[in-house]
């Protein structure tokens, strides 16, 4: 398994506010993701974060709401970009390690927009 | 239409008996992968099993077995002897090899919440 780590573990932000939401792993993994999933709803691909490029997004993600950076194989951002109370969410980072077909999720970063 | 489909919103289970958590899926891929997570109050998401759709035998990992009929397009979870810890919300979910976007991304069902009575 990926021990996998997340920083905030929570927050409470002020709408049209910023939060960058950091994804930490223990060792170098193939491939990162964000998910975001609704009060009550399931988990939903927000992207895939790619190293030294840009992220690819799912439809109905935009990179200048939720811009993503990757700068080497065990670590990766996600800014949550003038929120609104609709942003709020569980975030989580997920990744997968060589061809291995696991995929492990972080503990996630729990985000209330007032 | 729904690719992955848990029809159970809520399930109760006697504490040591087995319960059996449904889900079907909705494919042409003919490769795809099937998990299933388990999200307690806390909100992280544990991994619990896997089974490829061109494994021969269904998948088992401790107490969580995997009932996987692929003419029936099902992946059912089965958890044996029930212990109060395992009251949590289960999410089945699918990987294809995808048309479009991110080929690992993983499809979720809306998930079933268990709850294990002593």
């Amino acid at each position: 398994s990926a021990v996998i780590s997340q920083k905030p573990s929570r927050d409470i932000c002020q709408r049209g506010t910023s939060l960058t939401i950091q994804c930490q792993v223990d060792s170098q993994v193939t491939m990162m993701f964000w998910y975001r999933q609704q009060p009550g709803q399931s988990l939903t691909l927000i992207a895939t974060a790619n190293q030294g490029s840009e992220a690819t997004y799912e439809s109905g993600f935009v990179i200048d709401k939720f811009p993503i950076s990757r700068p080497n194989l065990t670590f990766s951002t996600l800014t949550v970009s003038n929120m609104s109370p609709e942003d709020s969410s569980i975030y989580l980072c997920s990744v997968l390690r060589g061809s291995s077909y696991e995929q492990y999720f972080g503990p996630g970063t729990r985000l209330t927009v007032t | 239409a729904q690719k992955i489909t848990q029809t159970q919103p809520g399930m109760f289970v006697q504490e040591k008996e087995a319960v059996t958590l449904d889900c079907t899926y909705d494919t042409s891929d003919p490769s795809y992968g099937l998990f299933w997570y388990k999200q307690p109050s806390s909100g992280e998401m544990i991994f619990l099993i896997y089974q490829g759709s061109y494994d021969q035998q269904n998948a088992t990992e401790g107490r969580y077995s995997l009932n996987f009929q692929k003419a029936r397009k099902s992946a059912n979870l089965v958890i044996s002897a029930s212990q109060l810890g395992d009251s949590a919300m289960y999410f089945c979910a699918m990987r294809e090899r995808g048309s479009g976007g991110s080929n690992y991304k993983l499809t979720f069902g809306k998930g079933t919440l268990l709850t294990v009575n002593p």
